[in-house]
């Protein structure tokens, strides 16, 4: 089945970085786009970018623009999304979801709390 | 930015009744529009993609209607297992969210 598996909750200080994996299967990893997705403590959901799985390609939020990397290994069929000088604002849920105009398998999501 | 609203933020309803939630482009987005549904502590789950499609395995009584800046979802009778949170989502112009729906029972 089509599955979309993320990596284990972290706990960072503000100013350092996280890398959240998202590991696909059950399909063909290349043929769909992935996004990345946060959303924080009874807030909304917030697009934050997304890799064509493809070519590489990427197109991220300007709210992140700068901060954010997201990457794919077509080898391993996981996508990567790195954000760097964390801010307590960035405690959130984060999820990998998979589509192009719409999304239409997520990651159970992965909990970043950044905390000194 | 293309921004998105929701009405209502927060809706008590019973089992059987017939639900409806409007969502609101800032812009024409054509039929670029979305809907989720979120239980607590899980995933969102795709109900609704391109205004009126229905995705695969989702229960006929969630429908959804509208085009250019205007949207609506209905539920046309409540099931205990539709209580969530139900989120619109734009893609005619990068990507953004409503702020949710919160549907509670009555």
């Amino acid at each position: 089945q089509v599955q979309l598996e993320q990596s284990g909750a972290e706990v960072k200080k503000p100013g350092a970085s996280v890398k959240v994996s998202c590991k696909a299967s059950g399909y063909t990893f290349t043929s769909h786009a992935m996004h990345w997705v946060r959303q924080a403590p009874g807030q909304r959901l917030e697009w934050m970018g997304w890799i064509n799985t493809g070519n590489g390609n990427t197109k991220y939020s300007q709210k992140f623009q700068g901060r954010i990397t997201i990457t794919r290994d077509t080898s391993a069929t996981t996508a990567y999304m790195e954000l760097s000088s964390l801010r307590s604002e960035d405690t959130a849920v984060y999820h990998c979801a998979r589509g192009v105009d719409y999304m239409d398998v997520w990651g159970k999501g992965t909990t970043v709390i950044v905390s000194s | 930015d293309i921004q998105m609203t929701q009405s209502p933020s927060s809706l008590s309803a019973s089992v059987g009744d017939r639900v409806t939630i409007t969502c609101r482009a800032s812009q024409s987005i054509s039929s670029y529009l979305n809907w989720y549904q979120q239980k607590p502590g899980k995933a969102p789950k795709l109900l609704i993609y391109a205004a009126s499609s229905l995705q695969s395995g989702v229960p006929s009584r969630f429908s959804g209607s509208g085009s250019g800046t205007d949207f609506t979802l209905t539920i046309s009778s409540l099931q205990p297992e539709d209580f969530a949170t139900y989120y619109c989502q734009q893609s005619y112009s990068s990507y953004s969210f409503g702020q949710g729906t919160k549907l509670e029972i009555k």
